[in-house]
């Protein structure tokens, strides 16, 4: 059964640093891993697709590891802003979607 | 282009209580998507339709939880009768085309559930 970690589950860091996200998963046998943004209230909304045969995406200040090796991604956001105050989930595609817990991060000024 | 819209967006009843939610997903979109999301915990899958056929419930409560797609857009969840612990956030997700395993699905705002 695949089972997926996320560490840690919150964190508090103040705007201007680079911050590392941690997805840990247990089988490799995995179609691609999204990373997805969800704020309060709303829903989640995707923020990079890494395909089984990537290694890694980039979209802004983000970007998005894939070691299936290991089991692990990692999201890494550079220079933090207040509006990446959200709660980040990863998610891999077998063949359905199977979520982590989240990493609660808030940026403070 | 329109989101994936549900409703309602907060509902509150009592136990033993019967519920129904509404998903209108993206227009065009085969492939539609029920996740309940518990307090602290990531969403999990409930129940895929491809058109207005069911591909994945096996993460259903079929006893009490029940499903349907009419004419391959609109979906309704019902939940009869609710328990305490339904108590959660219910997703709605589209994507857009068929048994593509890579395609992004995009999520509605959910409604949340509170069953006293």
């Amino acid at each position: 059964k695949q089972e997926v970690t996320q560490i840690p589950a919150a964190l508090s860091v103040p705007e201007g640093e680079n911050l590392v996200l941690n997805c840990s998963f247990t089988d490799s046998a995995i179609y691609n891993l999204q990373w997805f943004r969800q704020d309060p209230g709303k829903g989640l909304t995707s923020l990079l697709l890494i395909q089984s045969s990537q290694r890694e995406q980039t979209s802004g200040r983000l970007n998005a590891s894939l070691d299936k090796s290991s089991g692990r991604s990692t999201l890494y956001i550079a220079a933090s802003q207040p509006g990446d105050s959200a709660t980040y989930l990863c998610a891999l595609n077998t063949d359905k979607l199977i979520f982590g817990t989240g990493t609660r991060l808030q940026v403070f000024p | 282009e329109a989101g994936v819209a549900q409703s309602p967006r907060y509902k509150i009843i009592e136990k033993r209580q019967s519920v129904a939610f509404w998903c209108n997903p993206i227009s065009g979109h085969a492939t539609l998507y029920w996740y309940q999301q518990i307090l602290g915990q990531g969403p999990k899958l409930l129940i895929q339709f491809q058109n207005n056929g069911v591909v994945d419930d096996s993460q259903l409560p079929k006893d009490r939880f029940s499903a349907e797609r009419l004419k391959g857009v609109d979906s309704t969840l019902k939940i009869q009768p609710a328990k305490l612990e339904d108590s959660a956030v219910y997703l709605c997700a589209s994507s857009a085309r068929q048994g593509r395993l890579v395609d992004t699905q995009y999520f509605g705002p959910g409604t949340r559930l509170t069953v006293l």
